[in-house]
């Protein structure tokens, strides 16, 4: 049973405009979220993080929103560039179980010139 | 900067046969992790090592084991390999354990297995 999913295999943005990546969850004891970015042939970088204690955290152009009554969070890329292109994974951690992961699907960003 | 090197970076086995996967952490790094990635799944954590013990298990099968050595590589045994063992292997490593340090999570570019 897929405990973080992303529902969507890819998305398609104009440079410029705002990339809205979703991510839900089903374990209530995930306190931690991060995003991943990943190129070809290259592994996952982090890219940004939230606490469940947060409801958003921003860096840059990345923005984390979470909703944990919904269980549900969101990244947004603002403006968007080509070179965002790239698979974005959504991953939570659970409270006391270190920093082991588990991943969502991942969201394949093309973001066209 | 260095970085996470996992090594073979391709590995092309039959079934029945053994592989061993290897990953040098980031230099002081004192923790690894092993993620598999079948294709088109998500990445699935599979074990880790800190200060060369175990420190949290996954979904490993009972036909694969790990270690950490004394100069904080691991490397990964995998034996009497099956079609469904072909996947991406992810090592990442990261100093210390603490809460809320993932993002301190550095990823190598993965091992590619192939079972025929």
């Amino acid at each position: 049973d897929q405990q973080v999913k992303q529902n969507s295999p890819s998305l398609s943005v104009q440079e410029g405009r705002i990339s809205i990546l979703n991510c839900d969850y089903t374990n209530s004891m995930f306190d931690y979220f991060l995003w991943y970015k990943k190129y070809p042939a290259e592994g996952p970088t982090f890219l940004i993080s939230i606490s469940s204690i947060k409801d958003k955290n921003e860096d840059g152009r990345f923005t984390v929103f979470l909703n944990k009554s919904a269980k549900h969070l969101s990244l947004h890329i603002v403006p968007s560039q080509p070179g965002d292109s790239a698979v974005y994974f959504c991953a939570a951690s659970e409270a006391n179980a270190g920093n082991m992961l588990t991943f969502g699907g991942g969201t394949r960003l093309m973001v066209k010139p | 900067a260095a970085g996470v090197i996992q090594s073979p970076r391709h590995l092309i086995k039959e079934k029945r046969e053994t592989a061993t996967l290897k990953c040098y952490p980031i230099p002081r790094h004192d923790t690894v992790y092993w993620y598999q990635q079948g294709p088109g799944q998500d990445p699935q954590f599979l074990i880790s090592f800190y200060e060369k013990m175990q420190s949290d298990k996954g979904s490993i099968p009972d036909r694969f084991s790990a270690q950490q050595f004394s100069d904080y590589h691991s490397e990964l045994n995998m034996s009497s390999l099956e079609l469904g063992d072909s996947a991406l292997y992810f090592c990442a490593s990261s100093f210390g354990l603490q809460k809320g340090s993932s993002e301190k999570l550095f990823f190598g570019s993965g091992t590619q297995l192939s079972v025929l």
